[in-house]
């Protein structure tokens, strides 16, 4: 199995433009959640699913579109990329259920300009 | 945001060493959750404590939770070279399948 799969793993964007970062598991899993990474903050959770067709608001959700058609895509929008949205993404999933650990996919690092 | 801090931020201990970092958070939880990330890489989950339990062993790792003071420590028992990472706690909300993260412990294990 190859687990949680992002792609690309890295990108540059000038401002303005828009690109979709995506997210492919292969467990079946219900959850998935996306995140982003800056220094000194940890972790910060930008939209999450709890199936198809279903998607919530996390911390820090302005600028950034989800949706999911399908168990196994997740894939993450910006619609106009700013230089605030620089950062490490980081996408997430686990069986559905409030207990269980999360299985993250390697990063994708993108730089706005 | 539900997560409170962690501490020490950065954490620099000699090889055999003990190392503890601790997690605070600000709302009730259905659990609490430790994760490790070597530099570069993505999290990998290290442990779980249900918000009922209150200590919790996993090889050298020990942890426990306190409900009553929302917070949390993670014991490395003999530390080792290869635990040189980050350290994250996540609480899982008991109303909503948010995981929230803290700003994460850095942990130097000096050879």
């Amino acid at each position: 199995n190859a687990g949680v799969t992002q792609t690309p793993k890295f990108q540059v964007l000038k401002t303005g433009q828009s690109m979709t970062l995506q997210c492919a598991q292969d467990m079946n899993h219900e959850y998935m959640s996306w995140y982003r990474q800056d220094p000194g903050m940890g972790l910060r959770l930008i939209h999450y699913s709890v199936g198809a067709g279903i998607t919530d608001q996390g911390e820090v959700p302005n600028g950034y579109n989800v949706s999911r058609s399908t168990t196994e895509d997740f894939p993450l929008r910006l619609l106009s990329a700013a230089p605030s949205q620089t950062s490490v993404y980081f996408c997430a999933s686990r069986r559905q259920g409030s207990t269980g650990e999360l299985f993250f996919g390697e990063g994708s690092r993108l730089t706005v300009l | 945001s539900q997560q409170g801090e962690e501490d020490p931020q950065a954490l620099s201990i000699q090889e055999g060493e003990n190392a503890t970092m601790n997690c605070s958070y600000k709302t009730s939880i259905n659990n609490l959750q430790w994760y490790r990330q070597n530099s570069g890489r993505g999290l990998v989950h290290l442990i779980l404590i249900r918000s009922n339990e209150r200590e919790k062993h996993s090889g050298r790792l020990r942890v426990t939770l306190d409900t009553s003071k929302k917070s949390s420590s993670l014991l490395i028992t003999a530390s080792r070279a290869a635990d040189t990472a980050s350290y994250f706690c996540a609480t899982a909300e008991t109303s909503y399948d948010k995981v929230i993260f803290g700003p994460g412990t850095s942990l130097s294990v000096i050879p």
